[in-house]
């Protein structure tokens, strides 16, 4: 069974600290992509990484790829309290024709003010 | 555009009663999905599409059908209430990557339910 750990579980931060949060696996994957989910809403897509070393930038938003297509970190600078919210991981491979895409269970970041 | 569509936004139900969540995209997407979401678990897929008329069971499709009788609308059915069946109910559309890369899934904002 193909799993994606994400750590930490929880971050809870004071607004202006810099984070990273790890998305990690023993799979390789074609692709990893990013989301963030507000209370009350579903996922929205922040980011989609394709190439082993890969690194993307979002604003204060930093992602990047591992070597190997088996990790992922996302990296926040001076982060804000707009930047609350679930954090979520996802990666896509392929078994045979059947596509799949394989969900973290998150991190869930509190930026206070 | 508005992108993915749920309706109704929150549900109550008594165990046996059945309904059905609707889910339209307007984004001419191939392949849509019900997930449904609780805490500790994350996203669950339930069933997916990946084209009018062909759907096919995910991770927990038990309890649960679907149809996709056209490219935007993908209802999902609850055949007989549970209370385990009390989640919040998210459904997404997405297209797939050039060269089977991965996809870009789009979600709607989900229906909660509740199953007494």
């Amino acid at each position: 069974t193909q799993l994606l750990e994400q750590s930490p579980q929880f971050l809870s931060i004071q607004e202006g600290e810099n984070l990273t949060v790890y998305c990690n696996s023993s799979s390789v994957f074609s692709s990893l992509q990013w989301y963030r989910q507000e209370p009350g809403e579903g996922p929205v897509l922040l980011v989609t990484v394709v190439t082993g070393g890969e690194v993307k930038k979002l604003k204060r938003l930093t992602f990047q790829f591992g070597d190997a297509r088996k990790d992922s970190s996302l990296h926040i600078t001076a982060a804000q309290p707009g930047d609350t919210g679930l954090y979520l991981c996802a990666g896509a491979g392929y078994a045979g024709n059947n596509r799949k895409l394989i969900w973290g269970l998150g991190t869930s970041l509190a930026v206070n003010p | 555009n508005a992108g993915v569509t749920q309706t109704p936004k929150f549900q109550v139900l008594k165990t046996g009663q059945s309904m059905t969540l609707q889910c339209a995209q307007d984004m001419n997407h191939e392949y849509m999905s019900w997930y449904r979401q609780d805490p500790g678990m994350g996203l669950r897929l339930i069933h997916y599409s990946v084209g009018a008329g062909i759907t096919d069971q995910g991770e927990v499709p038990n309890g649960y059908n679907v149809s996709r009788s056209t490219t935007e609308d993908f209802p999902l059915r609850l055949l007989s209430a549970a209370p385990s069946q009390t989640s919040v109910y998210f459904c997404a559309s997405s297209y797939e990557y050039r060269d089977r890369k991965g996809e870009t899934q789009y979600f709607g904002p989900g229906t909660r339910l509740l199953v007494l």
